[in-house]
């Protein structure tokens, strides 16, 4: 079973429409949870991070989390071209141990 | 606005030779890590460091890899004797604490590739 795992996608959605972005984790014990958005051949960027059950909310995004179901997920809303990227989920497992899953891309269409 | 700072952007390199990869982190950070990403997959986890020593580190990070702290600024990660696939990006990243907590909010650096031939 992995670690961290999210649907590889490409997810397309057109523009000004909600992206939905999903992630589940493994261990039970992970206490912090994280999204990164990677643009090709760029360094992973933090957007998002959450530590307790329920929604956050920062501007267009919004991170879920459900740690009874083991869940993180991430809405854009009113997706822009310029969100097309691929989004990382990760999680803290250990107090110094992040781990990502493999990522979705996700396509805005004009 | 402070960055992570990787050196060299690129290094080719033969099989069995050592390569030293050099990273400056944001300087108020505490816990430092390498990450590695191999063309087309997702970012591994390779070591992370704290308080001048490796906090935690993967299966990858083997008797091959080593990681050091020689100055105040600097955080290196040398690979002895490279491996084709040891070809990748390599990601320096850090965290800054929350009181006494990591806040596992990683700042990563732009990268350096390394390919192996």
């Amino acid at each position: 079973q992995k670690e961290v795992e999210q649907n590889s996608g490409p997810l397309s959605v057109p523009e000004g429409a909600i992206a939905s972005l999903n992630c589940t984790y493994s261990d039970r014990g992970s206490q912090s949870f994280f999204w990164y958005r990677q643009y090709s051949g760029k360094s992973p960027e933090l957007i998002m991070s959450i530590y307790s059950n329920g929604d956050k909310e920062d501007g267009r995004f919004t991170a879920q989390l459900n740690k009874a179901s083991q869940y993180v997920s991430l809405l854009i809303r009113d997706s822009q071209p310029s969100d097309s990227a691929t989004y990382l989920c990760a999680v803290n497992r250990e107090a110094s141990k992040i781990i990502f899953g493999s990522g979705t891309r996700l396509s805005i269409r004009p | 606005e402070p960055e992570v700072t990787q050196t060299p952007s690129h290094q080719v390199t033969q099989m069995g030779q050592e390569v030293i990869l050099r990273c400056v982190p944001i300087s108020n950070h505490l816990y430092f890590y390498w990450y590695r990403q191999i063309l087309g997959q997702k970012v591994e986890f390779l070591v992370s460091f704290y308080n001048n020593e490796i906090s935690e580190k993967s299966e990858i990070f083997d008797d091959q890899f080593s990681v050091e702290r020689p100055d105040g600024s600097n955080f290196t990660l040398k690979i002895r004797s490279t491996k084709l696939e040891d070809s990748a990006m390599y990601f320096c990243a850090s965290s800054v604490l929350l009181g006494a907590s990591n806040t596992g909010e990683l700042f990563f650096g732009e990268g350096s590739r390394l390919t192996v031939l």
